[in-house]
């Protein structure tokens, strides 16, 4: 089964840090590419759209790497409230209508004051 | 805009009885998932709907497991008998087009004793 695959962490990094995420997936025919957080016992929420051009949303910032199959997201000024599970998030289908939105296992972020 | 319904919210069995998880997604969406979530993994997908179209269910163990989303709208989750492996939290999803964005109920809890 084709896979997304992230560093599962903990990432513990200092309040006002700057952090930065890697995914990696393996389906080179994936149109769509999401970036989710989920909180502890909540469900996951979007976060972001992750575009060819890259993207940016106020301190998050999503780049996609097509040639090398790969997302990233960058986190600047981390706050404590940043602290989450961060999930990769791919649409596998390559047209045949299977293999539809692929999780990663996440990474998990720890905002330390 | 409401969002996606799931019921109940915690569900407590014992292994081998049945057990019935119920999703009403948001308004106009016609694509519906389900997802397994085991405790530190990311979502693992069960199955995907297209109105009431199954596009793929090759990770439903289909011994135990059941789905149906009979009208396009609401869908069931069924599991018969359960196992021990079943705890998880069943995370129930939607989308208004195949395999963009999704949207997620807040789940339900299930423990298998």
């Amino acid at each position: 089964r084709k896979e997304v695959e992230q560093d599962p962490g903990p990432f513990n990094v200092p309040e006002g840090a700057t952090v930065a995420f890697n995914c990696t997936y393996s389906n080179s025919a994936s149109q769509s590419f999401f970036w989710y957080r989920q909180d502890c016992r909540k469900e996951p929420k979007l976060l972001m759209s992750v575009y060819s051009s890259g993207n940016e949303d106020g301190r998050f910032t999503a780049q996609l790497n097509r040639a090398s199959q790969y997302i990233s997201l960058l986190i600047r000024d981390s706050k404590l409230s940043d602290s989450a599970t961060y999930l990769c998030v791919v649409n596998m289908n390559s047209g045949g209508g299977a293999d539809g939105l692929t999780f990663g296992k996440g990474t998990h972020l720890i905002i330390q004051p | 805009e409401a969002g996606v319904a799931q019921s109940p919210r915690y569900k407590i069995i014992e292994k081998r009885q049945s057990v019935a998880f119920w999703c009403n997604p948001i308004s106009g969406h016609a694509t519906l998932y389900w997802y397994q979530q085991i405790l530190g993994q990311g979502p693992k997908l069960l199955i995907q709907f297209q109105n009431n179209g199954v596009v793929d269910d090759s990770q439903l163990p289909k011994d135990r497991f059941s789905a149906e989303r009979l009208k396009g709208v609401d869908s069931t989750l069924k599991i018969q008998p359960a196992k021990l492996e079943d705890s998880a939290v069943y995370l129930c999803a939607s989308s208004s087009q195949l395999n963009t964005e999704a949207f997620f109920g807040q789940g339900t809890r299930l423990t298998v004793v």
